[in-house]
């Protein structure tokens, strides 16, 4: 079974510096791994994707993750953090089932943006 | 670009209520999937379906079921709402196969059940 574990329920930071956002993972499969991102009141969106190709993933809104398996790690990071970035980001692996995949979210962390 | 609707943004219905949460993707998809969202607790799969007529419990099914009778259309009903079902429901559609596994999602629907 697959499992994710962010440990920071809330990450606060000062604007225009950086952001770090942990993520360890579980899975008994070279995993698929996500971020995603939900402003308030809206629905989730995909930040950036790994899956198996270079370890250094850059998604939108300048966020960058790297996939360490020696560290069953995908930590989210951005060198300035924007008042823009205030939301909830969840880590997400994916595990095959048959022909398909199955996600499984972590608890999400909360990301205040201090002016 | 893909785009997944709900039916309601909110909805306050009473205990013992029969509910129906309605979803409808525009991208073809196979792939349909509902979850709840509550603070602390991340997203938690309920029910997904890989095709029309085809449904599949996830982690938590226990007081929902769900109908999936054309591919845009996914619905989840509760058939007798009880308050531990207030929660925010999310609905996502992705295409098939196992190395296109993006998750496109709703923008949620937040049911409060008095």
């Amino acid at each position: 079974a697959q499992s994710v574990t962010q440990l920071d329920s809330h990450v606060s930071v000062s604007e225009g510096t950086p952001v770090l956002l942990r993520c360890n993972y579980s899975s008994s499969y070279s995993p698929s791994l996500f971020w995603y991102v939900q402003h308030p009141n809206k629905g989730l969106q995909l930040l950036l994707k790994y899956t198996s190709a270079a370890t250094l993933v850059k998604g939108i809104n300048g966020f960058e993750a790297e996939f360490k398996k020696s560290e069953t790690s995908f930590h989210l990071t951005k060198p300035s953090a924007h008042m823009s970035d205030a939301a909830e980001y969840f880590c997400v692996v994916s595990e095959p089932t048959g022909a398909n995949s199955k996600l499984t979210f972590g608890k999400g962390i909360t990301l205040s943006v201090r002016p | 670009d893909v785009k997944v609707t709900q039916s309601s943004r909110y909805l306050v219905k009473r205990t013992g209520e029969k509910v129906f949460l309605e979803c409808v993707q525009d991208m073809d998809h196979e792939n349909m999937f509902w979850y709840r969202q509550d603070p602390g607790l991340g997203l938690r799969l309920i029910y997904f379906s890989y095709d029309v007529k085809m449904k599949e419990k996830g982690d938590i099914p226990e007081g929902y079921s769900v109908s999936r009778e054309k591919k845009e259309r996914f619905s989840l009903i509760l058939e007798s709402a009880s308050t531990n079902q207030t929660s925010m429901y999310l609905c996502a559609s992705s295409p098939p196969g196992r190395y296109t596994d993006t998750q496109y999602f709703g923008p949620g629907t937040r049911l409060t059940v008095l």
